[in-house]
C-alpha cells in the first residue's frame, strides 16, 4: 500500500504569511495528489488536483506543486479564513486504494 | 449543483450491521464513481470504497469482508452496508463523488456530503 505523510503535522502562523505544507508517498505517484481543507464540523473541500491544478472557485493564493514522491501545498498570502486542517490523497495505486495523509493543522500564531 | 446528503440511523448496536443512503441532488448520479469515506473524531480520513452506477465496486482491503455498496439510479441513490460493526467504527461518514481526469489514475473526491455521525455502542 502507498502511504502518505505530511510535514508539518501542525503550524502556527500570522495572517498574511506564506505558509508551505509538503507531502510525500512512499513510493512514486506521479501527479496523481489532491489536496484538501477542511474546517472543524465541516466536510473536506477540494482545493488542487493533479499535483497543481486549481479547482474552480479556490482563491488563487492557493497552488500545488510536485510530482513523483514529494508534494507541497502552498498557500501566498495566509487570510482568515485558512485556519484549518489540510490532508493530501493519492490516487495512484491499482487496483483503487486511495490514501489520505494524516493531515496538517494551521493555526492562528 | 451537484449536492450530496447523508442518511441514516446515528447509532448501531456492537456487532450489528451500519446501514447509510447518500442521495444526489442537482444533477444525475449515472457515469460517475461515488465514495464512502469515513473519519473518526479527532482523526484523519478513511476511504472505503467506490461503486460505478453499473454497479461495478472497489473496497478498502482493509474493510473488504464487511463491506457492501450499492447504487439505485432511479433514485438518485447510493448505499453503504458495513457489517459487525465495533466501537472503532464510530466515526462521521462521508459520501463523495469521485471526479476524473483525462488520465484513468487522476481521481479526486468533489463534492462530498455535509456527513454524518455514527456512533457504536449498545
Amino acid at each position: 500500500d502507498i502511504q502518505m505523510t505530511q510535514s508539518p503535522s501542525s503550524l502556527s502562523a500570522s495572517v498574511g504569511d506564506r505558509v508551505t505544507i509538503t507531502c510525500r508517498a512512499s513510493q512514486s505517484i506521479s501527479s496523481y495528489l489532491n489536496w484538501y481543507q477542511q474546517k472543524p464540523g465541516k466536510a473536506p473541500k477540494l482545493l488542487i488536483y493533479a499535483a497543481s491544478s486549481l479547482q474552480s472557485g479556490v482563491p488563487s493564493r492557493f497552488s500545488g506543486s510536485g510530482s513523483g514522491t514529494d508534494f507541497t501545498l502552498t498557500i501566498s498570502s495566509l487570510q482568515p479564513e485558512d485556519f484549518a486542517t489540510y490532508y493530501c490523497q493519492q490516487s495512484y495505486s491499482t487496483p483503487p486504494l486511495f490514501t489520505f495523509g494524516p493531515g496538517t493543522k494551521v493555526d492562528i500564531k | 449543483q451537484v449536492q450530496l446528503q447523508e442518511s441514516g440511523p446515528g447509532l448501531v448496536k456492537p456487532s450489528e450491521t451500519l446501514s447509510l443512503t447518500c442521495t444526489v441532488s442537482g444533477g444525475s448520479i449515472s457515469s460517475y464513481y461515488w465514495s464512502w469515506i469515513r473519519q473518526p473524531a479527532g482523526k484523519g480520513l478513511e476511504w472505503i470504497g467506490r461503486i460505478y452506477t453499473s454497479g461495478s465496486t472497489n473496497y478498502n482491503p482493509s474493510l473488504k469482508s464487511r463491506v457492501t455498496m450499492s447504487v439505485d439510479t432511479s433514485k438518485n441513490q447510493f448505499s453503504l452496508k458495513l457489517s459487525s460493526v465495533t466501537a472503532a467504527d464510530t466515526a462521521v461518514y462521508y459520501c463523495a463523488r469521485v471526479d476524473s481526469g483525462r488520465i484513468w489514475a487522476e481521481n479526486w473526491f468533489d463534492p462530498w456530503g455535509q456527513g454524518t455521525l455514527v456512533t457504536v455502542s449498545s
